[in-house]
């Protein structure tokens, strides 16, 4: 059974400090891993990473894969209480339609 | 622009009503998707249309009933719903199925 783990599962942190979250997958024929940021409604995509080691970058925001130890982190460095949400990490399978999601990590940024 | 728009944001129906979810996205993407996320929960996807045909319903109940009028728009209609159908319904939408999915603002649904 295809499984997709995240933790840690809450965080408070305060302004400033840097987090780092982490996503593990056992899946079969994996594709790629998905990051997206879901505050009030929908999931906003933040990265796609389907090659090992190149990390992408986005202002304050950073992840990268690592498909040996079949992992990602996304980093959030200086945190601002903008950031507080739940991080949802997503494999796509090259086969199937699905996105298959952990439970994410709800972080909360204190000022 | 990878916007992707949802209506009603809110919906209080009866469980003997008939209602529709509607969502509308204009960035040429050939699949588009229906999730149903319950609180504190991940999406949990329940139907899939690749250029406008049914590619896969994941053992979703009868009473939801997704309809592709065309390939911008997508409904999913709402009949005789049990209370447990409560939930936050998102669509997704992608180039391909293969691609990065983008979603929308999701329609809270709230079945008394």
């Amino acid at each position: 059974e295809d499984k997709v783990v995240q933790s840690p599962l809450s965080l408070v942190v305060h302004e400033g400090d840097t987090v780092t979250l982490n996503c593990s997958y056992e899946v079969t024929n994996f594709r790629s891993l998905l990051w997206y940021k879901q505050e009030k409604k929908a999931p906003t995509f933040l990265f796609m990473l389907t090659s090992s080691g190149i990390e992408k970058k986005s202002g304050r925001l950073s992840s990268i894969l690592d498909k040996k130890e079949l992992s990602s982190i996304l980093n959030i460095t200086a945190t601002q209480t903008g950031d507080s949400a739940i991080y949802l990490c997503a494999v796509k399978l090259n086969s199937g339609y699905a996105l298959n999601f952990g439970k994410g990590t709800s972080l909360l940024v204190t000022p | 622009d990878t916007e992707v728009t949802q209506t009603p944001k809110h919906l209080v129906m009866g469980m003997t009503n008939k209602k529709s979810l509607k969502c509308e996205q204009h960035m040429g993407h050939r699949a588009m998707y229906w999730y149903k996320q319950k609180a504190k929960k991940p999406p949990e996807l329940m139907f899939v249309y690749s250029y406008e045909k049914l590619s896969i319903n994941e053992s979703v109940p009868s009473r939801f009933s997704p309809e592709c009028p065309n390939s911008s728009l997508l409904n999913l209609h709402l009949h005789a719903l049990q209370p447990e159908d409560s939930a936050l319904y998102l669509c997704a939408s992608s180039q391909a199925v293969s691609e990065t999915q983008y979603f929308g603002p999701g329609t809270r649904l709230l079945v008394l």
